[in-house]
């Protein structure tokens, strides 16, 4: 079955060093993948997306995302992270032959110290 | 531009009463998204509407839940009866089309409580 797998159920990093978000999926065709970011009392915002091509992506808010097909990830990073990203991160896969429905991992939860 | 509107942002109801959620997208958008986020989750897909058609409610519960699109705009959600598993944030999301390449646009969402 198509899913979406983060590791990570919370990270903490400190102002300015760099971060990395894992994401795994399990799909057997080729995957358009998706990173959302959600602030509490938001709702969520694409950051980025993968449908072909290069497999560096560059998104908004200076983040990117490198797609592995042999390793079946999609991780999302930031060279320096600044106190206004923390929020909850997802990464979604979505299947074409089901509707173009988005599957959603189970998030990461972002916190930033000073 | 206004983003996608869902009212209200908060209901705390008792179990077997009926609920209700209204969401408003971005103007021009046909394509209409219900989801469900429990605690500690990602948001599900409970239903898809393509103007006034709902295309893909294989994940609604149909025994309890329900919803319509009327004139292909605004929605509504309902829940009748509720229980307390039930309890979730409720969000709306709209795109111009179904396509993958077509950003979905999600409002803040209904935190819904059943007591």
């Amino acid at each position: 079955a198509q899913s979406v797998t983060q590791p990570d159920i919370h990270i903490t990093v400190s102002e300015g060093a760099s971060l990395e978000l894992r994401c795994n999926y399990s799909y057997g065709a080729t995957p358009y993948l998706f990173w959302y970011v959600q602030s509490p009392g938001q709702g969520l915002q694409l950051l980025l997306k993968y449908f072909s091509g290069d497999t560096l992506v560059q998104g908004i808010k200076g983040f990117e995302a490198e797609f592995k097909r042999s390793q079946s990830s999609f991780n999302l990073r930031k060279p320096s992270v600044h106190w206004s990203d923390a929020a909850e991160y997802f990464c979604a896969v979505g299947l074409m032959e089901y509707g173009n429905k988005l599957v959603f991992g189970a998030g990461t939860i972002l916190r930033v110290k000073s | 531009e206004a983003g996608v509107v869902q009212s209200p942002r908060y209901k705390i109801i008792e179990k077997k009463q009926p609920v209700a959620f209204w969401c408003n997208p971005i103007s021009g958008h046909n394509t209409l998204y219900w989801y469900r986020q429990n605690l500690g989750q990602g948001p599900e897909l409970l239903i898809r509407y393509e103007n006034e058609e709902a295309v893909d409610d294989s994940q609604l519960p149909k025994d309890r839940f329900s919803a319509e699109r009327l004139k292909g705009v605004d929605s509504t959600l309902k829940i009748q009866p509720a229980e307390l598993g039930d309890s979730a944030v409720y969000l709306c999301a709209s795109s111009p089309t179904y396509r993958l390449d077509n950003e979905q646009f999600f409002g803040p969402g209904t935190r819904l409580t059943v007591l």
